[in-house]
């Protein structure tokens, strides 16, 4: 088993839709938790992170966390084709360790 | 653009060969990482260089070696290269070393293995 378990979609949808995007984990050490996006021949960018349980939310963007079932989500409000990427989760396990461990992605479409 | 850049961009290459990939962190940034993205591995930690040492080690093979230098560029030396070290390399760089200092990626490498 993966420590980081991702649907790889694609996932395709209309635009304004609400989107959301999943990653769950095996491993309850991991404390910090990113949403990457990539952009097909570029390299990833970092979106959001959140440390430990709980929401937090940047525009269209929110991140949740639920540490009791290993599980992160990204949603995105109001898609556009502009959204149109890679989403990858990542983690890391604590604050003084900065080794990512991501998650493979999840391609996402959105169509006009 | 992340400020990251790495070169060259396309590397074909046959097997048994080394080659070297570079990369020159953002401005001031002290940490540089090397990740290796393939199809079935998705994107996976290699090695982390702190202003110049080692930091953390992860899935990179003993064919693969790095190093970061006093002006803070670093070098991916890949040798005895294999058809399945097609991938595309990535750099990205950081301030410090801690996991809530935003890594910024590079454009990547890619790197052929014929």
């Amino acid at each position: 088993q993966k420590e980081v378990e991702q649907d790889p979609g694609p996932l395709s949808v209309p635009e304004g839709a609400i989107v959301s995007l999943n990653c769950t984990y095996s491993n309850s050490a991991f404390q910090y938790f990113m949403w990457y996006r990539q952009y097909s021949r570029k390299g990833p960018e970092l979106l959001m992170y959140t440390y430990s349980s709980g929401n937090k939310e940047d525009g269209r963007f929110t991140a949740q966390v639920d540490k009791s079932s290993k599980y992160i989500s990204l949603f995105i409000r109001d898609s556009q084709p502009s959204d149109s990427a890679t989403y990858l989760c990542a983690m890391s396990y604590y604050s003084g360790y900065s080794t990512l461990t991501f998650g493979k992605g999840t391609m996402l479409l959105v169509s006009p | 653009d992340s400020g990251v850049t790495q070169t060259p961009k396309h590397l074909i290459t046959a097997t048994g060969q080394r080659v070297t990939l570079r990369c020159s962190p953002r401005s001031g940034d002290l940490s540089v990482y090397w990740y290796q993205q393939s199809l079935d591995q998705g994107l996976q930690f290699l090695i982390h260089y702190y202003n110049g040492e080692e930091r953390a080690k992860g899935n990179i093979l003993e064919r693969f070696s790095a190093q970061q230098f006093p002006d803070l560029h670093s070098e991916l030396n890949l040798s005895s290269l294999e058809l399945g070290d097609s991938a595309l390399y990535f750099c990205a760089s950081s301030a410090l070393s801690g996991a809530t200092d935003t890594q910024y990626f590079g454009p990547g490498t890619r790197l052929t293995v014929l």
